[in-house]
């Protein structure tokens, strides 16, 4: 148990609609990061948020978007889902200064 | 992109035997983590190992890190059925950047 939960576990959307997908992290864990693992690949960093501000990112289109919240939640949000977007959704937080991220379960993502 | 590599991409051992996963990257790094996925789940921290460390042990894990040949290795000793998953390796780049970049993963199988 990393402490990390992640709703809902698994979506099913079509092609051309929103999605929000949420994690909670572990109190105290005050920067929390996004990552898109496709189906037989390493997980790919979107983006990270600090303090409710994003703070790094990674290579995807404005269409991914986040939000933190000062509860230690967060959310991710993508527009205009395209069927490239299918994917397992993780979130990792951790402590600022710290360097291991502790992940939550993912949300599995498919766009039809 | 994808900065490790991890050698072999599946790897099929007897309970009891050793195992030993390679990982390569291309940039310098700050430290060089170790994670494992059970069935396309969340990932789950193994042992993380600083860019001015040669060789780290948790229990039954012996990480080595070479940053002249920019490589690391992960040994698993006396493995069970229960190490089945597959395992990833991602470096934390200097410069500020807290992401970690993934390899593709490699597939252990641990037969009883």
């Amino acid at each position: 148990e990393t402490g990390v939960t992640q709703s809902p576990t698994h979506l099913i959307k079509t092609r051309g609609q929103q999605v929000t997908l949420r994690c909670s992290s572990q109190s105290g864990h005050n920067t929390v990061s996004w990552y898109q693992q496709a189906l037989g690949q390493g997980p790919q960093f979107i983006f990270q948020y600090y303090r409710e501000e994003e703070n790094g990112r990674g290579n995807f289109p404005p269409r991914f978007s986040g939000l933190q919240f000062p509860n230690y939640s967060s959310e991710l949000n993508v527009n205009a889902l395209e069927l490239d977007d299918s994917a397992l959704y993780l979130c990792a937080s951790r402590e600022q200064g710290t360097e291991t991220q502790y992940f939550g379960p993912g949300t599995r993502l498919l766009v039809l | 992109s994808q900065q490790g590599e991890e050698d072999p991409q599946a790897l099929s051992i007897q309970e009891g035997e050793n195992a030993t996963m390679n990982c390569s990257y291309k940039t310098s790094i700050n430290n060089l983590q170790w994670y494992r996925q059970n069935s396309g789940r969340g990932l789950v921290h193994l042992i993380l190992i600083r860019s001015n460390e040669r060789e780290k042990h948790s229990g039954r894990l012996r990480v080595t890190l070479d940053t002249s040949k920019k490589s690391s290795s992960l040994l698993i000793t006396a493995s069970r059925a229960a190490d089945t998953a597959s395992y990833f390796c991602a470096t934390g780049n200097q410069g500020g950047s807290e992401k970690l970049v993934f390899g593709k993963g490699m597939k252990l199988t641990v037969n009883p």
